[in-house]
């Protein structure tokens, strides 16, 4: 079974660019989260789908920021525009399981730096 | 004060050394436990969940103590391959991280 997948792997662009980053959950895994973690710190909740719906976006940290699950089936999370403290980790994890209590996989993660 | 606090470490330990780790968390309204482990440049991958009545798997044992919001993994005869960072996670309505433990186990 594929595992989460998210690209691209790395990504580096300029103050006041756009980047798009995008997850793959694992098939048939309806709950999809997004998390970051910037350099030296936790890593932190930024929302959570289920199926195309936001279930919890309480973790974004500003309207720079926008994450769509069309169809249900991939997320994508865009930064427009990016700023130097956007730098970090970005994380996606996908669980079959409603409540966040239950295991949730994570992708290897798209690393941003932002210059 | 932080939601999830973990030792920094790093911990430097012998092959075959047992290794503590302690978390603690703030809000008492916290409904599930887990540490997670997460190699160098790689994504976090769950370990183990943590009961109340403790739980143990393998070389690893967890506790957990409500009352003291304290959480706490025990790994027994360390492997080199043990060597990551461990992650102590709380769900309340998501999953809050702390910001991990570092393990290098040496020969």
């Amino acid at each position: 079974e594929a595992g989460v997948t998210q690209f691209p792997s790395h990504s580096v662009i300029e103050k006041g660019q756009t980047v798009t980053l995008r997850c793959d959950p694992i098939s048939g895994h309806d709950n999809l989260y997004w998390y970051r973690r910037v350099m030296g710190k936790e890593i932190k909740f930024l929302l959570h789908f289920v199926k195309e719906s936001k279930q919890d976006e309480s973790g974004m940290p500003n309207n720079r920021f926008l994450a769509e699950r069309t169809g249900g089936t991939y997320s994508t999370l865009k930064v427009q525009p990016a700023e130097l403290e956007d730098s970090g980790v970005y994380f996606c994890a996908s669980s079959d399981r409603a409540s966040s209590s239950y295991e949730q996989y994570f992708g290897p993660g798209t690393r941003l730096t932002v210059t | 004060r932080k939601e999830v606090e973990q030792d920094p470490g790093p911990f430097n330990v012998p092959e075959g050394a047992t290794v503590a780790f302690n978390c603690t968390y703030s809000n008492s309204a916290s409904q599930s436990f887990f540490w997670y482990r997460q190699d160098c440049r790689k994504e976090p991958k769950l370990l183990m969940s943590v009961y109340s009545s403790g739980n143990e798997d393998g070389r690893f044992t967890a506790q957990l103590n409500r009352a003291s919001q304290y959480i706490s993994l025990l790994i027994r005869d360390s492997k080199l391959s043990d060597s990551a960072t461990y992650l102590c996670v709380v769900n309340i309505n998501d999953m809050r991280f702390g910001a991990g433990t570092r393990l290098t186990v040496k020969p």
